[in-house]
């Protein structure tokens, strides 16, 4: 069974500062993404950034990145330049690339970005 | 192109009643999953549908059924509810394929309260 681990329940940042979200995760499996989802007041669950585990490279998206270390099962999210509509809670999610649509969710980290 | 929409958005029923909540896919998605995020954890997986057949299911009782129509929207049902049945239900559509399979895009959720 495959588990996701985030250890920040709750992290706050200044507005134009970069903070880091922390994910581990566990599993036997070699073919896997990763994912980081955003989930404002609204409750709608918004992919920010997106992780192919055969990929070394590390993703990036506009001002989000990953620092994906797979050896260590590792799967951290920076966000450079917080801005106030950030704040939100974050997931880390796993997926095997066979199982369809069955996302296994991190417990969350509430960010704030503070003006 | 529309997104992925759910109805009621909120609901309160009493404990051994049953629930039917609704789910529209994102146009040109056949694959729907079911989430039940329970306050202040991640969403745990309940199973998903695909051509109208059940494909995969989590670690949730007989009594969480669901139905996928011809047109790909779907129906989660849940009978005999109880206190614990209270969280927010997500929603989530993705695209065929195995790579697409794996990208989700979700519902902002029915949020249940079972007295």
């Amino acid at each position: 069974a495959q588990t996701v681990t985030q250890s920040q329940p709750e992290m706050s940042v200044q507005e134009a500062e970069t903070v880091t979200l922390s994910c581990t995760y566990d599993t036997s499996e070699n073919n896997y993404y990763l994912f980081w989802y955003k989930q404002p007041p609204s409750r709608q669950m918004i992919l920010v950034i997106r992780q192919e585990a055969y990929k070394q490279q590390n993703a990036t998206e506009n001002r989000f990145s990953v620092n994906f270390q797979k050896a260590a099962k590792s799967f951290s999210l920076k966000i450079s330049d917080s801005q106030l509509g950030d704040t939100a809670m974050y997931f880390c999610a796993f997926i095997l690339i066979t199982s369809g649509s069955r996302l296994t969710f991190g417990e969350g980290t509430q960010l704030t970005v503070n003006p | 192109e529309t997104g992925v929409t759910q109805s009621p958005t909120h609901l309160i029923k009493t404990r051994g009643q049953q629930v039917t909540l609704r789910c529209s896919s994102q146009s040109g998605h056949n694959t729907v999953s079911w989430y039940q995020q329970a306050l202040g954890q991640g969403p745990q997986f309940i199973f998903q549908y695909y051509r109208e057949e059940e494909n995969g299911r989590g670690n949730f009782p007989p009594r969480f059924s669901g139905l996928q129509f011809p047109n790909y929207s779907s129906e989660l049902n849940v009978n005999a509810l109880e206190l614990d049945d209270s969280a927010l239900y997500l929603c989530a559509s993705s695209l065929p394929g195995p790579i697409g399979a794996n990208v989700l895009t979700f519902g902002a959720g029915s949020r249940l309260t079972v007295l």
